[in-house]
């Protein structure tokens, strides 16, 4: 079946540092992958996509590149900030499976320190 | 403003008791999910509805379950068989448009003393 793997956190930055965070898929099919924040005690939300090999995500300085080569969809930014402190969920949903069910890693949770 | 409600935001109750979780979406979904979350496991779906009046188990049913009677309302009930319930929960919905997005509620967090 579809599984989606993370780094394991949490990963602790100073202000202005460089941030990576891996993530590598299995999948049946042509998945479409996302990157999603969580900030402490709320809900999820959507912060970049790509829906097929090459497609570069970006939002809020954050950017991700679909690779299909070695099945990766890393997350980086430039220079973090204290307001990025959250968890970050790597997901994929591949029509090939059937339905749009998203399949989620564990969650890499990042601490940014001035 | 379009979005997903979810309350309440807390909830406590005594083991043995069911208790149903709100989710109300004014986004014109068709479709709507229900995950726990539990500290380093990420989300597990516990239920999902494609259309009004038909739903799925997902990976984590047992002890749980839904209706799906009117296309913005996805009540999810937490019944006495769950063996731990005291999780996050968290609704979302998906559009017939897009890239597989789904969009999030804020969770009602559940504790069961």
């Amino acid at each position: 079946g579809d599984s989606v793997t993370q780094m394991e956190g949490p990963v602790t930055l100073s202000e202005e540092a460089f941030l990576t965070i891996n993530c590598t898929y299995t999948a049946t099919g042509y998945p479409s992958l996302f990157w999603y924040v969580q900030y402490p005690g709320e809900g999820l939300q959507l912060l970049l996509k790509a829906t097929k090999a090459d497609d570069k995500g970006s939002n809020k300085g954050f950017e991700a590149t679909y690779r299909k080569e070695t099945t990766s969809f890393h997350l980086e930014k430039g220079s973090v900030q204290v307001s990025d402190s959250a968890v970050y969920f790597c997901a994929l949903s591949d029509r090939a499976g059937g339905g749009n069910k998203l399949t989620f890693g564990t969650g890499t949770q990042l601490k940014v320190e001035l | 403003d379009g979005g997903i409600t979810q309350s309440p935001k807390y909830l406590f109750r005594k083991e043995g008791q069911n208790v149903t979780l709100s989710c109300e979406q004014n986004l014109n979904h068709d479709a709507m999910y229900w995950y726990r979350q539990d500290p380093g496991q990420g989300l597990r779906l516990i239920y999902y509805s494609q259309i009004v009046n038909d739903f799925q188990k997902g990976d984590i049913a047992e002890g749980y379950s839904v209706s799906r009677e009117k296309k913005e309302s996805f009540p999810l009930t937490v019944t006495s068989a769950q063996k731990n319930p005291t999780a996050f929960y968290l609704c979302a919905s998906h559009g017939d448009r897009g890239l597989n997005e789904q969009f999030f509620g804020p969770g009602t967090r559940l504790t069961v003393l």
